[in-house]
């Protein structure tokens, strides 16, 4: 298995706060992704990075912000909970854009 | 239209069956092309890729159709653990992104 990991693996938070996830690979891929899942609506991709400090927006990507300073680092930040991103968050990291990706074991998020 | 669109199931077959999904993709361009399995509240995990002449991994078959801009796979002699989704993924052109199906739903029974 590919060596990513998340953290935290769940997570129950208030309207309003600040949430941090984090992504950490031991692969030295280049690219690393943040995705959400939601029923009916599939994986939908948040912000990915192609290297370091280089990061680009998804389709998803109002309301979170996101920041990688290292290689095997990648954060996701919800600057202020809403219960609209409740959801399952997970992480993927391809050595490049039309490479296989792998997946972290995710992080279930709870906004109430 | 969505990029990517596959037919959600469920599909119920016995153990022993053979199953067939087929993906299709809007963007003649697309490049590459994977099947991912998703196990109940677990990561997706790479199956397959998808390559021009069609591939096959063990009972797995991947196969390919520009033309008609899709992608199938074929499950032969289904087992009771390949119970799971399966995720058709198609990359975006331009750009660096992919985009994943909703996902097909496969049971398998004993």
């Amino acid at each position: 298995d590919a060596g990513i990991t998340q953290s935290p693996r769940h997570k129950v938070t208030e309207t309003g706060t600040p949430v941090t996830l984090r992504c950490h690979q031991t692969e030295n891929h280049r690219y690393m992704y943040w995705y959400r899942q939601d029923p009916g609506h599939g994986l939908r991709l948040i912000h990915y990075s192609y290297g370091v400090k280089d990061t680009d927006k998804g389709e998803v990507s109002d309301g979170y912000s996101v920041s990688r300073s290292k290689t095997e680092d990648f954060l996701l930040t919800l600057e202020s909970a809403t219960s609209s991103q409740t959801s399952v968050y997970f992480c993927a990291i391809g050595a490049g854009a039309s490479y296989e990706q792998y997946f972290g074991p995710g992080t279930r998020l709870t906004v109430t | 239209r969505k990029e990517v669109e596959q037919d959600p199931g469920p599909f119920n077959v016995p153990e022993g069956a053979t199953v067939a999904f087929n993906c299709t993709y809007s963007n003649s361009a697309s490049q590459s092309f994977f099947w991912y399995r998703q196990d109940c509240r677990k990561e997706p995990k790479l199956l397959m890729s998808v390559y021009s002449s069609g591939n096959e991994d063990g009972r797995f078959t991947a196969q390919l159709n520009r033309a008609s801009q899709y992608i199938s796979l074929l499950i032969r002699d289904s087992k009771l653990s390949d119970s799971a989704t399966y995720l058709c993924v198609v990359n975006k052109i331009p750009g660096n992104q992919f985009y994943f199906g909703t996902g097909t739903s496969l049971t398998v029974i004993p």
